[in-house]
């Protein structure tokens, strides 16, 4: 069964960092591409970042470019995003997504989402 | 213009059909894409339903029933999300996704109503 366990959310300063970690079992990791995708209270989906399953191409999102660095483990089978300079209006839960294979990038799993509140 | 332009709310009977749009924009020919579709209920993280590019490249997400269905519109430029047999537990919100220009690419969500 695809399991993916998100973690390191919390509530942090504008301005602060966190570093969100995605927990991954049930596939074979390092097969697959990953992707961050956020969503706002009462808000829809939006794209942060995708990374491809070697770690060769990286993706991010314009309103994240500069700030956030999305990396992996395939030995840990772990997938990591590094948030800095956080501001308000990257509230969001944060899910972690699996694409398909190495040639896709559409989400077909999703993890339960970690909670990132920016707020002083 | 986005990139991906779903009608904000769609109501529809129990028992009926549902048909939701994922209208791609201008220039952007929906005929070399998959489409994925999501299904988001509150409180839940989205639920993969399916991807559909062509009759020969689909796929049905694990668990999902038959009747939900992927096709496209080419006069229209859209793909479509089918949901026929409408039951109550179908109302929630629902997303499209395509991958363009090295992005994942959302649609802004159709929330639909089954009463």
């Amino acid at each position: 069964e695809v399991q993916l366990v998100e973690s390191g959310g919390g509530l942090v300063k504008p301005g602060g960092s966190l570093r969100l970690s995605c927990a991954a079992s049930g596939f074979t990791f390092s097969s697959c591409n990953m992707n961050w995708v956020r969503q706002a209270p009462g808000k829809g989906l939006e794209w942060v970042s995708s990374i491809s399953s070697s770690s060769s191409y990286i993706y991010y999102a314009e309103s994240v470019k500069g700030r956030f660095t999305i990396s992996r483990d395939n030995a840990k089978n772990s997938l990591y995003l590094q948030m800095n300079s956080l501001r308000a209006e990257d509230t969001a839960v944060y899910y972690c997504g699996r694409a398909e294979d190495a040639y896709s990038h559409g989400v077909d799993y999703w993890g339960q989402g970690t909670l990132v509140t920016v707020s002083s | 213009q986005a990139v991906l332009t779903q009608p904000s709310s769609l109501s529809a009977s129990p028992g009926a059909s549902a048909s939701l749009t994922c209208t791609l924009r201008s220039g952007i020919n929906v005929g070399t894409y998959r489409i994925y579709w999501y299904q988001q209920k509150p409180g839940s993280p989205p639920q993969y339903l399916l991807r559909y590019k062509s009759d020969s490249d689909k796929q049905q997400g694990s668990g999902v029933p038959s009747r939900f269905s992927g096709s496209k519109d080419a006069s229209a430029n859209a793909g479509i999300l089918l949901i026929s047999g409408l039951q109550s537990e179908d109302e929630a919100d629902y997303y499209c996704l395509i991958w363009h220009s090295s992005a994942v690419v959302f649609g802004g969500g159709t929330k639909l109503t089954v009463l």
